[in-house]
């Protein structure tokens, strides 16, 4: 069974700080998404890494891809309130395209 | 251009009775997927269809079932309701089925069994 761990699962900071979220696995994945999700709404793509060791930047978030297709990080520089959300990392597994979720990881920015 | 559209947006439902929650894809998208998000977890994957056929099943017992129309619409139907079914159902369409496919969301279904 394929997993995803995200962590930490809650973060509370203020305006400007830096932070990092990290989401792991025991297996390979053969491309891992960052989704950010608001309440009410349905999760929002914000990236797609494929290749082991790459790495992407969204304006403030940079986004790694771990060497071995296992794990992955989200850096946010300079945190604002509107990137509060909850911010998931899911898994593309085999052919299908589906997608295994971690349980995800609660920011909340303080002005 | 409308995204994924699910109705209802909220239901409310008691123990033992059947549900059927709807999903259009957006226009175009042949793939739609089925989430089950409990609150304060990540998405749970349900099902997929491609083209109107079956493409993978997750680990949710045989009351869960879906079809997919000629339309490319979905329909998600769950018996037999238990209290711990109530959750954010979240409707995925995606344009082919296959790896770095992008999925686009809906805003989901929230059921509550009471």
């Amino acid at each position: 069974t394929q997993l995803l761990e995200q962590s930490p699962q809650f973060l509370s900071i203020q305006e400007g700080e830096n932070l990092t979220v990290y989401c792991n696995s025991s297996s390979v994945f053969s491309s891992l998404q960052w989704y950010r999700q608001e309440p009410g709404e349905g999760p929002v793509l914000l990236v797609t890494v494929v290749t082991g060791g790459e790495v992407k930047k969204l304006k403030r978030l940079t986004f790694q891809f771990g060497d071995a297709r296992k794990d992955s990080s989200l850096h946010i520089t300079a945190a604002q309130p509107g990137d509060t959300g909850l911010y998931l990392c899911a898994g593309v597994s085999g052919n299908t395209g589906k997608l295994i979720f971690g349980q995800g990881t609660t920011l909340q920015v303080k002005p | 251009d409308a995204g994924v559209t699910q109705s209802p947006t909220h239901l409310i439902k008691t123990r033992g009775q059947h549900v059927t929650l709807r999903c259009s894809p957006i226009s175009g998208h042949k793939s739609v997927s089925w989430y089950q998000q409990v609150l304060g977890q990540g998405p749970q994957f349900i099902f997929q269809y491609y083209e109107k056929e079956e493409r993978g099943r997750g680990n949710f017992p045989d009351r869960f079932s879906a079809r997919q129309f000629p339309n490319y619409s979905s329909e998600l139907n769950v018996n037999a309701l238990l209290l711990g079914d109530s959750a954010l159902y979240l409707c995925a369409s995606s344009s082919r089925t296959g790896g770095n496919t992008e999925a686009f969301f809906g805003q989901g279904t929230r059921l509550t069994v009471v």
